[in-house]
């Protein structure tokens, strides 16, 4: 079974703080992605990575970066949390072949208070 | 326009019914096309892919007519265990998925 797993499950942390989200995929997969769902706005893309070391913005990096140093591992960093960073974020990989699914982890809901 | 459009629901149906979800796209470029699952709480799972001649899975039935850039999804007779929120996501390549909002289905007793 492919695993996608995430650090935590929930997380608060205080304005201003840095925060770190990791992921880690157990299946050699090339493309991983960072995205956030808001209720109403569904999932958003953040940030996603087709190779290590290697990254792309996707459509609301701003307030976001992003760390691929290994291919099972893909980093969300969060420079200077702010409330509206408030969320739920989840981690998905999947392979280079064109038009095969994307598994995901299991969420990491993140209260910035 | 929107990139996907989903009607967000909720659609309230009664164990057994036949119920239908509609989807469109805007990106003609689009090569596949799949349905996620989401439970509440949980991640999205792959519910099942959409080929160009419709395919069924069980209960389950997808459509695709790229000419109007539609995608459908049926359910027939609903289980309580349907309950959840279903994603249309266009694709585009191994990286450019796009998701929908979503559409809410409860399955009453």
């Amino acid at each position: 079974d492919v695993k996608v797993t995430q650090s935590s499950r929930y997380l608060v942390k205080r304005t201003g703080e840095k925060v770190f989200l990791e992921c880690v995929q157990d299946m050699d997969h090339e493309n991983m992605f960072w995205y956030r769902q808001d209720p109403g706005l569904g999932l958003r893309l953040i940030y996603f990575s087709y190779d290590v070391k290697m990254k792309e913005k996707g459509d609301i990096p701003e307030g976001y970066s992003v760390s691929r140093e290994k291919k099972e591992r893909f980093s969300l960093i969060l420079e200077s949390a702010s409330t509206n960073q408030t969320s739920m974020y989840l981690c998905a990989s999947s392979s280079e072949l064109a038009n095969t699914e994307a598994f995901f982890g299991q969420g990491t809901r993140l209260t910035v208070v | 326009r929107k990139e996907v459009e989903q009607d967000p629901g909720p659609f309230n149906v009664p164990e057994g019914a036949t119920v239908a979800f509609n989807c469109t796209y805007s990106n003609s470029a689009s090569q596949s096309f799949f349905w996620y699952r989401q439970d509440c709480r949980k991640e999205p799972k792959l519910l099942m892919s959409v080929y160009s001649s419709g395919n069924e899975d069980g209960r389950f039935t997808a459509q695709l007519n790229r000419a109007s850039q539609y995608i459908s999804l049926l359910i027939r007779d609903s289980k309580l265990s349907d309950s959840a929120t279903y994603l249309c996501v266009p694709q585009m390549g191994s990286y450019q998925l796009t998701f929908g909002k979503g559409t809410k289905l409860s399955v009453i007793p």
